[in-house]
């Protein structure tokens, strides 16, 4: 049981390149969600879903793009990096009022 | 918006029990309340959650008042390893809402 999985751990990209971040869960959670923490800072949500064909905004979701087309994965896209984007990336699924699990995250540098 | 709100820090000495106090005075009645903890460098774990009675588990306890408006969870040992930032939230499980983490608690322990 491998729980959340995130690849890569490290990255960096140039402003304005594009890159997929993985999340991938083998609880058959149908929850999942992106955040990102930066130094020092709290975690803001990026975007979220529910189930499979089903992701919302959240607090701060510009520059990102997401899908689910299966349960077990939901994959964060930054259509073009910025700066700004450098961050710690962290993946969480969990099923019906049970604790989130989160992933080891992936550290983004932007230069 | 956080629904929680929580003090920035705390100290406690090792080997003492700590408090830590998160207020929630909009809480709905349908809002599981879950503590996380995110040691330095890693992603955040889950402690524990409960919906109205007080819970225990092998990490903490946690304290829920009668109005459901605050709780607080309870170390009842403090270890070094203890030292983290603690995260109290709310989820709604009848909506799947957006959860929204706020700063949480620094928590120090001092040896």
């Amino acid at each position: 049981n491998a729980g959340v999985t995130q690849t890569p751990k490290f990255q960096v990209l140039k402003t304005g390149q594009s890159m997929t971040l993985q999340c991938a869960q083998d609880m058959n959670h149908e929850y999942m969600s992106w955040y990102r923490q930066d130094p020092g800072m709290g975690l803001r949500l990026i975007h979220y879903s529910v189930g499979a064909g089903i992701t919302d905004q959240g607090e701060v979701p510009n520059g990102y793009n997401v899908s689910r087309s299966t349960t077990e994965d939901f994959p964060l896209r930054l259509l073009s990096a910025a700066p700004s984007q450098t961050s710690v990336y962290f993946c969480a699924s969990s099923y019906g009022a049970g604790g989130y699990t989160f992933g080891s995250g992936t550290r983004l540098t932007v230069v | 918006d956080a629904k929680t709100t929580q003090p920035n820090s705390m100290e406690s000495n090792e080997e003492e029990p700590v408090h830590l106090p998160c207020n929630h005075s909009t809480i709905s009645g349908t809002d599981y309340i879950h503590w996380y903890r995110q040691l330095p460098s890693q992603g955040p774990e889950y402690v524990i959650h409960g919906l109205t009675s007080n819970v225990n588990n092998r990490m903490a306890s946690l304290a829920i008042a009668e109005d459901r408006k605050s709780s607080t969870l309870i170390l009842h040992r403090a270890t070094l390893r203890d030292a983290a930032v603690y995260y109290c939230i709310l989820r709604d499980v009848t909506s799947y809402d957006k959860v929204i983490f706020g700063p949480g608690t620094s928590l120090s322990v001092i040896p």
